[in-house]
């Protein structure tokens, strides 16, 4: 079975300060780990996703996240804040094989002028 | 490209009353998702389709929740009757490429159900 926890429910930074988001997940076979982003009344939007390729992946908006296998994680990172991240990032895993797709509870992102 | 459509936005009712939502997903998008995101939790799939034809409904109350899509377009997702833990925002998502569970999904905007 496969789930992903997200460490830290409120997370605040200052503008233009480094921005750490924290996933790691539980998975029983090699996973597909993924970020999305929510802004308020809306849909989610893809930041970035890794599928077995390189472990440091690129996203949108200035967004990269790293797969460690070793310590089962896929931290969310981008070197400078900006006033437009603050929203909700939602990290989420699926198996290689089947069709499930589960989501962590997510991290409020809180940008400080 | 138009996005994922979803109706109505915001909807109210009374514990035992029906409701249903309506989804447009995007243009020759083959899977579509109902998700239901609870206040503080993450988004939870209920229901995966695929063209007109379920892939996974493990996770659908079966007992008050129910979903369509008949011509393997739009969709709509009926509860009956709703109880008070049915409050959340159902979102619908899609995504183009059949059977493959890396692909982009493609969220609508939700709609968020009260239950008084």
């Amino acid at each position: 079975a496969q789930s992903v926890t997200q460490l830290g429910s409120h997370v605040s930074v200052s503008e233009g300060a480094l921005v750490l988001l924290r996933c790691n997940y539980s998975s029983s076979v090699p996973p597909y780990l993924f970020w999305y982003v929510q802004y308020p009344n809306q849909g989610l939007q893809l930041l970035l996703k890794y599928t077995s390729a390189a472990t440091l992946v690129k996203g949108i908006n200035g967004f990269e996240a790293e797969f460690k296998k070793s310590e089962t994680s896929f931290h969310l990172t981008k070197p400078s804040a900006h006033m437009s991240d603050a929203a909700e990032y939602f990290c989420a895993v699926s198996a290689l094989t089947g069709n499930q797709f589960y989501f962590g509870t997510g991290t409020s992102l809180t940008v400080i002028p | 490209e138009a996005g994922v459509a979803q109706s109505p936005r915001y909807k109210i009712i009374e514990k035992r009353q029906s409701v249903a939502f309506w989804c447009n997903p995007i243009s020759g998008h083959a899977t579509l998702y109902w998700y239901q995101q609870i206040l503080g939790q993450g988004p939870k799939l209920l229901i995966q389709f695929q063209n007109n034809g379920v892939v996974d409904d493990s996770q659908l109350p079966k007992d008050r929740f129910s979903a369509e899509r008949l011509k393997g377009v739009d969709s709509t997702l009926k509860i009956q009757p709703a109880k008070l833990e049915d409050s959340a925002v159902y979102l619908c998502a899609s995504s183009s490429i059949p059977g493959q569970v890396t692909d982009t999904q493609y969220f609508g905007p939700g709609t968020r159900l009260t239950v008084l």
